[in-house]
């Protein structure tokens, strides 16, 4: 159980196209969303948290126009990378959370997906 | 303030044996969860194993075991008998709370391993 998608899984774009990465829990609801990116040899970087049905929250220095965060249902969250720069290359991974709001338990735990590598030609 | 250290860039090992990489924590909460993942090259994130702040009990799952001493605020990860396929990233994670059952991962800078036959 708890496995999250993701689509699609490599991406090739030319500068100032926008791209749209989608990120599914398979098996059970999510309660939040989180997508990170990561730069080679680094460690992941949170861009920002969605709930269902309501705004995203960004972490600090992340640019809400730049990455646009839909999150339609329990099940599905897609990041938008508007007008793309080559800049904007990185390997992208959407997480799941798996629990109740206010969990601290072993069940509450982030289940993340395969990962998109994006490159901006 | 870097909340979660990970003082091994690389770690080389022989096949079979045990290997323990470390991890430091630093947080004010009295209730915190922490994780440990593995990433191999294929760049998916693994969920290894859990520990919560309460729990009395080191946290075990199959080969891996989570050496967690409070005091210290340490969450060293333990791989017992090392194969070829643990070879990858592992990044130590800290669950921290940011108000109304709004929740973060924040990760360490990672360890990469590599079992030698």
């Amino acid at each position: 159980g708890a496995v999250v998608s993701q689509h699609p899984s490599r991406v090739i774009c030319k500068s100032g196209t926008s791209v749209k990465i989608e990120c599914r829990s398979l098996d059970f609801q999510a309660t939040t969303m989180f997508w990170y990116r990561q730069f080679p040899k680094q460690s992941l970087m949170l861009m920002a948290t969605s709930n269902e049905g309501s705004k995203a929250t960004y972490e600090q220095g992340v640019e809400k126009d730049k990455f646009l965060i839909n999150h339609a249902s329990l099940t599905l969250s897609t990041l938008t990378v508007t007008s793309a720069h080559p800049e904007d290359s990185s390997f992208y991974i959407c997480s799941a959370r798996v629990g109740l709001a206010g969990g601290q338990s072993r069940t509450d735990t982030q289940y993340f997906g395969p990962g998109t590598r994006l490159t901006v030609l | 303030a870097q909340k979660i250290t990970q003082t091994q860039p690389g770690m080389f090992v022989q096949e079979k044996e045990a290997v323990t990489l470390d991890c430091t924590y630093d947080t004010s909460d009295q209730s915190y969860g922490l994780f440990w993942y593995k990433q191999p090259s294929s760049g998916e994130m693994i969920f290894l194993i859990y520990q919560g702040s309460y729990d009395e009990q080191n946290a075990t799952e199959g080969r891996y075991s989570l050496n967690f001493q409070k005091a210290r605020k340490s969450a060293n990860l333990v791989i017992s008998a090392s194969q070829l396929g643990d070879s990858a990233m592992y990044f130590c994670a800290m669950r921290e709370r940011i108000g109304r059952g709004a929740q973060k991962l924040v990760f360490g800078q990672g360890t990469r391993l590599t079992i030698n036959p």
